[in-house]
């Protein structure tokens, strides 16, 4: 059954250091989405993209952080300066033409020290 | 503003029992809603979507309804097993009409079922 999938797993950096999350969402979806889970706390939407453009995004997602579908398969979540409370779970989902579900990815744990 | 709220941070079951969930929302009537299911360190899995023109949906030990007068979704797990022990979400999208909608989730209920 396909899959998204979500490189590295775990990711430890420096604060101020930027990181690059990376995502393969499953091969026919049009939809991407990445949250973060804060240990202990909600699940918490980041930014939704759609068609090669940002569609949607929270008040989480400020300057610091970017997207990026570069080469059709790969979708990436850039911190440039990284703060201690960026670290979290960061998930990535995709969704098919539809549009409804979302298959969520197995994260990737970021810790900033 | 949107607010979703699941009945308790925590469940515990006999093993056999039926486990149910309650999920309410406030400030919107969302066109459909979906349960997940999220095991320690991982990402949520989807497991039922039911839309505000079913009453119930089934799959397998699984039962979904939604109740759009009471703003409610119960979700049910019959004859649970050990193996059902996890986090239970209820992700309704952000409103009407948007299939490219973020996903809000409560903050899920822990099931715990023991033998």
């Amino acid at each position: 059954e396909p899959e998204v999938t979500q490189t590295p797993s775990h990711q430890v950096t420096q604060m101020g250091q930027e990181v690059i999350l990376r995502c393969v969402p499953i091969s026919n979806h049009l939809y991407f989405y990445w949250y973060r889970q804060i240990l202990g706390q909600k699940v918490e939407f980041l930014v939704s993209f759609y068609n090669n453009e940002i569609s949607e995004k929270s008040e989480i997602f400020d300057d610091q952080f970017s997207v990026e579908r570069p080469d059709g398969s790969n979708f990436t979540l850039k911190i440039r300066s990284t703060k201690l409370e960026d670290s979290a779970m960061y998930f990535c989902a995709s969704a098919d033409r539809g549009g409804e579900t979302q298959y969520f990815g197995p994260g990737t744990r970021l810790l900033v020290l | 503003s949107q607010k979703i709220e699941q009945n308790s941070e925590a469940l515990n079951i006999q093993e056999g029992k039926t486990a149910t969930l309650t999920c309410n929302y406030t400030n919107y009537s969302p066109a459909y809603l979906q349960w997940y299911r999220q095991d320690p360190g991982r990402g949520p899995v989807f497991l039922l979507l039911i839309r505000e023109n079913e009453k119930e949906k089934r799959k397998e030990r699984l039962k979904v309804t939604f109740d759009t007068t009471l703003k409610q979704s119960l979700f049910h797990i019959t004859a649970s097993q050990p193996a059902d022990s996890a986090t239970y979400l209820c992700a309704p999208p952000r409103g009407r009409g948007s299939t490219l909608g973020r996903l809000y989730f409560g903050r899920g209920t822990q099931l715990t079922v023991w033998p």
